[in-house]
């Protein structure tokens, strides 16, 4: 079985650029979540959709945006980009919400540089 | 705040040693999951302890759950170079809330 792959996995963009990120669950999981990692804010959560639905939101403005399709692919865009924004981004998949005792299975995670 | 508090943040210990990293939290829960990351890598999932269970093994891993103190452990025995990461705890509360995650401890075995 295929585990959660992102694409792409580095990317450098120009300030002020916007940029999508992919990420495709584990065949069968319906929940992905993704977040952004830096060395000084830590693991920080975007986004959780489930079913096509975004069922929770962190706390990011509304430059990061995010969807999911009917396949459950999930993708991420940030618009405007920003210095800030640098950052390991993770997606994650589990075959349900995580309320319901099942873990969650990351992927590789995309490397942005912002400059 | 729902994320777990790792502590302490930074563990440096010899191979073959063992390792203790402690979660507490503030919210009651469903199951506490404790994930393994290494450096610029995505996470690893390594355990989930449910709310009702004490204590469960995995291989060398090591989990309890104290629900009265908000409080869990993760035990590491006879711990390799390759145990080097950074470990996070994540309870996960009832109801509509996100999997997140705190600081993490990052443990360095020397070889």
């Amino acid at each position: 079985k295929a585990g959660v792959t992102q694409t792409p996995r580095y990317l450098i963009k120009t300030r002020g650029q916007q940029v999508t990120l992919s990420c495709s669950p584990i065949s069968g999981h319906r929940s992905v979540s993704w977040y952004q990692q830096t060395p000084g804010q830590g693991l920080q959560f975007l986004f959780e959709y489930f079913s096509e639905t975004q069922r929770n939101k962190g706390n990011f403005p509304g430059r990061f945006s995010g969807r999911q399709f009917s396949n459950s692919r999930s993708e991420m865009n940030v618009s405007t980009l920003e210095l800030g924004d640098s950052a390991l981004y993770l997606c994650a998949s589990s075959p349900l919400r995580i309320q319901l005792n099942t873990e969650a299975f990351f992927g590789q995670g995309t490397r942005l540089t912002v400059v | 705040s729902q994320q777990g508090e790792e502590d302490p943040q930074a563990l440096s210990i010899q191979e073959g040693e063992n390792a203790t990293m402690n979660c507490s939290y503030k919210t009651s829960i469903n199951n506490l999951q404790w994930y393994r990351q290494n450096s610029g890598r995505g996470l690893v999932h390594l355990i989930l302890i449910r709310s009702n269970e004490r204590e469960k093994h995995s291989g060398r891993l090591r989990v309890t759950l104290d629900t009265s103190k908000k409080s869990s452990s993760l035990l590491i025995t006879a711990s390799r170079a390759a145990d080097t990461a950074s470990y996070f705890c994540a309870p996960v509360p009832p109801g509509n809330t996100p999997l997140v995650f705190g600081k993490g401890t990052r443990l360095s075995v020397i070889a």
